[in-house]
């Protein structure tokens, strides 16, 4: 079975310093992997996304991430963090075709605090 | 693009009776919609897959009964919370994606408080 893990709770990182929210997955075959972010009291906004091609992929507002595929690792990363990066941050995996082909196992969530 | 609505943003009812959440797809049609529950501090649970026009698939532990989804349109999925009690209060999400697409896309969510 697939599985996410997300091994902090909690990232505080200084403005303008670079932030990684690490990710790590489990799963059968070649993984779909996705990070997404929640503002409070909001629905998830996707960030980017990984298939298939380069394992450098770059998103929305400056985030980019890398695929590893020894490691099985996506960590979400950002030069220059901002203080309106502060959020909530899910990383998930599209497990195997399944009857609809599309479920997602997300992880547990990674609290990013930026600070002035 | 690839636009998801949700209504109402919030709803409080009292105990025992029903409610309904709307997910709407704005500018795309939505082959598969997802329904989620998320408390709070903690990750999203999937309660249930649809396809337009077929019968919803439910996790493990969901009751379809209690929870009715019905996505009779390629831009529309409901869930309808029936007799609602004080814990099923939490945060209602819904996505929807395309056939073809890897991207699943979120709505705003639902807060729903059972009084």
């Amino acid at each position: 079975a697939q599985s996410v893990a997300q091994p902090e709770d909690q990232v505080n990182v200084a403005e303008g310093n670079p932030l990684t929210v690490k990710c790590t997955y489990s799963v059968s075959g070649n993984p779909y992997l996705f990070w997404y972010v929640q503002y409070p009291n909001r629905g998830l906004q996707f960030l980017l996304k990984y298939i298939t091609g380069d394992n450098l992929v770059k998103g929305s507002y400056g985030f980019e991430a890398e695929f590893n595929k020894s490691q099985t690792s996506f960590h979400l990363k950002k030069p220059s963090a901002l203080v309106s990066d502060s959020a909530l941050y899910f990383c998930a995996v599209r497990g195997p075709l399944g009857v609809y082909g599309q479920n997602f196992v997300f992880g547990p969530g990674t609290r990013l605090s930026v600070l002035p | 693009g690839a636009v998801v609505s949700q209504h109402p943003s919030r709803v409080i009812c009292k105990s025992g009776t029903s409610v309904k959440i709307e997910c709407r797809s704005l500018d795309f049609q939505a082959t598969t919609m997802f329904w989620y529950r998320q408390f709070p501090k903690k990750s999203l649970m999937l309660m249930a897959t649809s396809n337009e026009g077929s019968k919803a698939t439910y996790e493990q532990g969901v009751e379809k009964d209690k929870f009715l989804i019905n996505h009779a349109s390629l831009t529309l999925s409901t869930l309808t919370v029936t007799s609602a009690h004080p814990e099923d209060s939490s945060f209602y999400i819904c996505s929807a994606t395309t056939s073809g697409q890897e991207t699943q896309y979120f709505g705003p969510g639902t807060r729903l408080l059972v009084l």
